[in-house]
C-alpha cells in the first residue's frame, strides 16, 4: 500500500528564515507522481508542484524549491526567506496508478507558522 | 471559469438525517473525486469517478453514496448522518484521458464543513 509520511506536524519560524518541509513516501509503482499542495488559513487547497518519478532534477520557483531523491524516497520542500503569507498547512501527495484514475494518497500535512 | 464549485459551504445535521453535498465543475474534466479532511489525518479519498456513469470506492467509502449522471456534477450523499462524518469535505477534479493524464493535478473546490450532532 502506498504511504506518505510528513513527520513534522508543526513548524514555527521567524520571517526571513529558510524552512524545509520533509516528505517521505512508499510505493511499489515504478512510475508515479509526487505533489505538494498548500492550504492557507482560508481553507482552499492550492496546487504547488508535480514531479514524476523519472525526473530527479531539483526545481526552483521563486522562493520555493523542491528536492526529489528516489534513493531516499523523499520529496522535500524548501521555502527560502519565509514570509508571513507562507503560513499554511502543506500537504505532500503521491499518485497511485490504477490505469484509469488519478488517486492521490496524502500525507497528514505540516502546519507552517511564520511570525514577524 | 468557476472551476470546482461546492455547495453548501457549511452544514449542520442531526444524527440520522440525510443530505447531499453538491459538486460541479465547468472544466470538462472527466475525473472527479471526494475527499474528507480530518485533523491529523490529512485528506482521505471517499469515492471517485472517471466519467459519467462510472464510480468507484476510495479509502473510506462507508456511509457515502455517489453518482455521476453528467460530466459536470458529482454529488455526495449521506444517507444517515453519523457524528463520525463530521469533517471538511473537498471535491476535486482533473483532466483524464487514458493513461496520459493519471498524473494530472487535482483542482479542488473550497470545501464543505459538515457537523453532525
Amino acid at each position: 500500500a502506498q504511504k506518505v509520511t510528513q513527520a513534522q506536524t508543526e513548524i514555527s519560524v521567524v520571517e526571513k528564515e529558510d524552512v524545509t518541509l520533509d516528505c517521505v513516501y512508499e510505493t511499489r509503482d515504478t512510475t508515479y507522481y509526487l505533489f505538494w499542495y498548500k492550504q492557507p488559513p482560508s481553507g482552499e487547497l492550492v496546487f504547488l508542484i508535480r514531479r514524476n518519478s523519472f525526473d530527479e532534477q531539483n526545481e526552483i520557483s521563486g522562493r520555493y524549491s523542491w528536492n526529489f531523491q528516489k534513493s531516499t524516497s523523499s520529496f522535500n520542500f524548501t521555502i527560502t526567506a519565509s514570509q508571513v503569507v507562507d503560513s499554511a498547512v502543506y500537504f505532500c501527495a503521491l499518485s497511485e496508478n490504477t490505469g484509469t484514475a488519478s488517486k492521490l494518497t496524502f500525507g497528514t500535512g505540516t502546519r507552517l507558522q511564520v511570525t514577524l | 471559469n468557476a472551476g470546482v464549485t461546492q455547495t453548501p459551504k457549511f452544514q449542520v445535521l442531526k444524527t440520522g438525517q440525510s443530505m447531499t453535498l453538491q459538486c460541479a465543475q465547468d472544466m470538462n474534466h472527466e475525473y472527479m473525486s471526494w475527499y474528507r479532511q480530518d485533523p491529523g489525518m490529512g485528506l482521505r479519498l471517499i469515492h471517485y469517478s472517471v466519467g459519467a456513469g462510472i464510480t468507484d470506492q476510495g479509502e473510506v467509502p462507508n456511509g457515502y453514496n455517489v453518482s455521476r449522471s453528467t460530466t459536470e456534477d458529482f454529488p455526495l450523499r449521506l444517507l444517515s448522518a453519523a457524528p463520525s462524518q463530521t469533517s471538511v469535505y473537498f471535491c476535486a477534479s482533473s483532466y483524464n484521458r487514458a493513461m496520459s493524464s493519471y498524473n494530472s493535478p487535482l483542482h479542488f473546490g473550497n470545501g464543505t464543513r459538515l457537523t453532525v450532532t
